[in-house]
């Protein structure tokens, strides 16, 4: 079983539709969490960290289920400009790994 | 401007050549991080470093070589050995151990081609 795993998508939703991404981690002690975004062909970017009483952004929510060991990403009120590869991201407090999952591809249509 | 550079953004070699891919930071942050990113997979850790002087090995090291000789930089050497390296190579950073909500900030990244 893979540490972290995502659905690969793609997601090809409507604009101004509300998707969901779940991304679920093996190790139950994991303390960190966050969700990148990656454009084609360049580096990610943090989108939003991932607090336990979950948060949100905007139009972008996170949540953390520790029980069932997963989070999740919803993004309200698509854009084109939402387009890209969401990355989730799962480290461990006091070490120096951070897991990266494949990524879910997400595509806003017009 | 705070950040991550990296050069050169494209990067050709032939088979056999070694060849070095820079990584800066000036965000006075501790740890240093390369990744290798291949098409349809995650980003795999080559090599880490916590602290000046110290490097550790990553999960797919073999081929692969780093040096921390100053808090803001840490190169990645891509030596022969390294079997298949044409990749997306990806160089991060952060404050340092993975604290809660201490994230990673990466560079633009450097695509290296094998001919």
């Amino acid at each position: 079983r893979k540490e972290v795993e995502q659905d690969p998508g793609p997601f090809n939703v409507p604009e101004g539709a509300t998707v969901a991404f779940n991304c679920t981690y093996s190790n139950s002690a994991s303390q960190s969490f966050f969700w990148y975004r990656q454009d084609c062909r360049k580096e990610p970017k943090l989108l939003m960290s991932v607090y336990s009483s979950g948060n949100e952004d905007g139009r972008f929510t996170a949540q953390l289920n520790r029980a069932s060991q997963y989070i999740s990403l919803l993004i309200r009120d698509s854009k084109l400009s939402d387009s890209a590869t969401y990355l989730c991201v799962v480290a461990t407090s006091g070490t120096y790994k951070y897991i990266f999952g494949t990524g879910t591809r997400l595509k806003v249509l017009a | 401007d705070g950040g991550i550079t990296q050069s050169p953004k494209y990067l050709f070699r032939k088979e056999g050549q070694n060849v070095t891919l820079s990584c800066e930071q000036n965000l006075n942050h501790d740890a240093m991080y390369w990744y290798r990113q291949d098409p349809g997979q995650g980003l795999r850790l080559i090599y880490y470093s916590q602290i000046v002087n110290d490097f550790q090995k990553g999960d797919i090291a073999e081929g692969y070589s780093v040096s921390r000789e100053k808090k803001e930089s840490f190169p990645l050497t891509v030596t022969s050995a390294q079997k298949n390296p044409t990749a997306f190579y990806l160089c991060a950073s952060s404050i340092g151990l993975a604290l809660t909500y201490n994230e990673q900030f990466f560079g633009p990244g450097t695509r290296l081609t094998v001919l």
